[in-house]
């Protein structure tokens, strides 16, 4: 069974700092991965999708890594705002059904 | 473009009661599923469905049933609910179509249950 593990699972940081959030997952026959934002009271928001024959993906300031054999990923912001903050899910679809997996995210704080 | 909308926005409930929680997506995707969220326990999948008349369980089918009769709606009905199934309950919806984008899942913004 697929399991997904973020490390840590809270992050406090000054703005404008550079971080990188944890994804790791068991079962390295994955299709894609996702990561989402899920600001609090609210749904969640896809950032970034890589599919498994993929390295990477960026959009903005964020940029989304895949290593498939190690079974991770990690997801880069640059220069963190206040308004980054939020908690950072990380998802794996295994095969052709579209059912995904989820890890238990990541609470990021970034202090003005 | 709503995207996917979910009612209510939240609900209680008393044991053994039953309820129906409402789903629905304005851009013809082929694919909607129901999620839970449970602190400490990231989300997990109750039911999905790959097109209208098709559905099937996820990893926590037990106590929900789903119904799909049109492209648009996917209902959650809770038969009789049980404490246990205090929780925010998640719509999602994707394309069928192929391609990373078509890929991307689109989330409701959830209910809030509570079952006293």
């Amino acid at each position: 069974k697929q399991e997904v593990t973020q490390i840590p699972a809270a992050l406090s940081v000054p703005e404008g700092e550079n971080l990188v959030l944890n994804c790791s997952f068991t079962d390295s026959a994955i299709y894609n991965l996702q990561w989402f934002r899920q600001d609090p009271g609210k749904g969640l928001t896809s950032l970034l999708l890589i599919q498994s024959s993929q390295r990477e993906q960026t959009s903005g300031r964020l940029n989304a890594s895949l290593d498939k054999s190690s079974g991770r990923s990690t997801l880069y912001i640059a220069a963190s705002q206040p308004g980054d903050s939020a908690t950072y899910l990380c998802a794996v679809r295994a095969g052709s059904a579209r059912q995904l997996t989820f890890g238990s995210g990541t609470q990021l704080t970034v202090l003005p | 473009n709503a995207g996917v909308t979910q009612t209510p926005k939240f609900q209680v409930l008393k044991t053994g009661q039953s309820m129906t929680l409402q789903c629905a997506q304005d851009m013809n995707h082929e694919y909607m599923s129901w999620y839970r969220q449970d602190p400490g326990m990231g989300l997990r999948l109750i039911h999905y469905s790959v097109g209208a008349g098709i559905t099937d369980q996820g990893e926590v089918p037990n106590g929900y049933n789903v119904s799909r009769s049109t492209t648009e709606d996917f209902p959650l009905r809770l038969l009789s609910a049980a404490p246990s199934q205090t929780s925010v309950y998640f719509c999602a919806s994707s394309s069928n179509s192929g391609g990373a984008f078509e890929e991307t899942q689109y989330f409701g913004p959830g209910t809030r249950l509570l079952v006293l």
